[in-house]
């Protein structure tokens, strides 16, 4: 089964430091989407994108987050600097035709 | 803006009963569609269900359905014959024809054998 790939799955990181999550979209997607999930907030939509195009990042705190997508096999969320209150699992998802969105496993950040 | 609302944080049904998880959503879009999702406590997030905005009839997968009515902006997941392993935190999202796609709080099923 094609599924989106997501590095790394665990990171603990100290305050202050840069931290970059990738994602490996399901060949041929053209949509990409970056969320985190808290308790208190639930899934965040922090960006997406249509064919490598970022579309919306109004959900993203812009003075530290960043999402690129370089090539059609590779989208990054960066995180710099990092706070505790970032702790989060950040989730990518990539689809195709609208009807259906492929979720990946997860990066679950800890800040410290 | 598009919105989604779940209004019920938990969930419980016996085994084998049905039970049907409450989705309303708010746009002013004409084009647009309706997902749930089933998240189970390894963290995944698990595709279960599509409705059209223009599909005339309801969606069906096995033991999903769901319940679209239009005129009220609701669309609700029915589980028929619960399972243990249904027991799991279930999201309703709605695609915009921006293909923005956004999610509920989510309601947390449990199936009590």
């Amino acid at each position: 089964d094609a599924r989106v790939t997501q590095t790394p799955r665990h990171k603990v990181t100290e305050m202050g430091q840069e931290v970059t999550m990738r994602c490996q979209p399901i060949l041929g997607h053209n949509t990409v989407f970056w969320y985190r999930q808290t308790m208190m907030q639930g899934l965040e939509l922090l960006a997406y994108f249509r064919n490598r195009a970022p579309l919306d990042d109004s959900g993203m705190p812009k003075d530290r987050f960043s999402a690129e997508m370089p090539d059609a096999t590779l989208a990054t969320l960066k995180i710099q600097p990092s706070e505790p209150r970032d702790s989060a699992v950040y989730f990518c998802a990539s689809g195709l035709t609208s009807v259906s969105y492929t979720f990946g496993s997860g990066t679950r950040l800890t800040v410290v | 803006a598009q919105k989604i609302t779940q209004t019920q944080p938990g969930m419980f049904v016996q085994e084998k009963e049905a039970v049907t998880l409450d989705c309303t959503y708010d746009t002013s879009d004409q084009s647009y569609g309706l997902f749930w999702y089933k998240q189970p406590s390894s963290g995944e997030m698990i595709f279960l269900i599509y409705q059209g905005s223009y599909d005339e009839q309801n969606a069906t997968e096995g033991r999903y359905s769901l319940n679209f009515q239009k005129a009220r902006k609701s669309a609700n997941l029915v589980i028929s014959a619960s399972q243990l392993g249904d027991s799991a935190m279930y999201f309703c999202a709605m695609r915009g024809s921006n293909y923005k796609l956004t999610f509920g709080k989510g309601t947390l099923l449990t199936v009590n054998p």
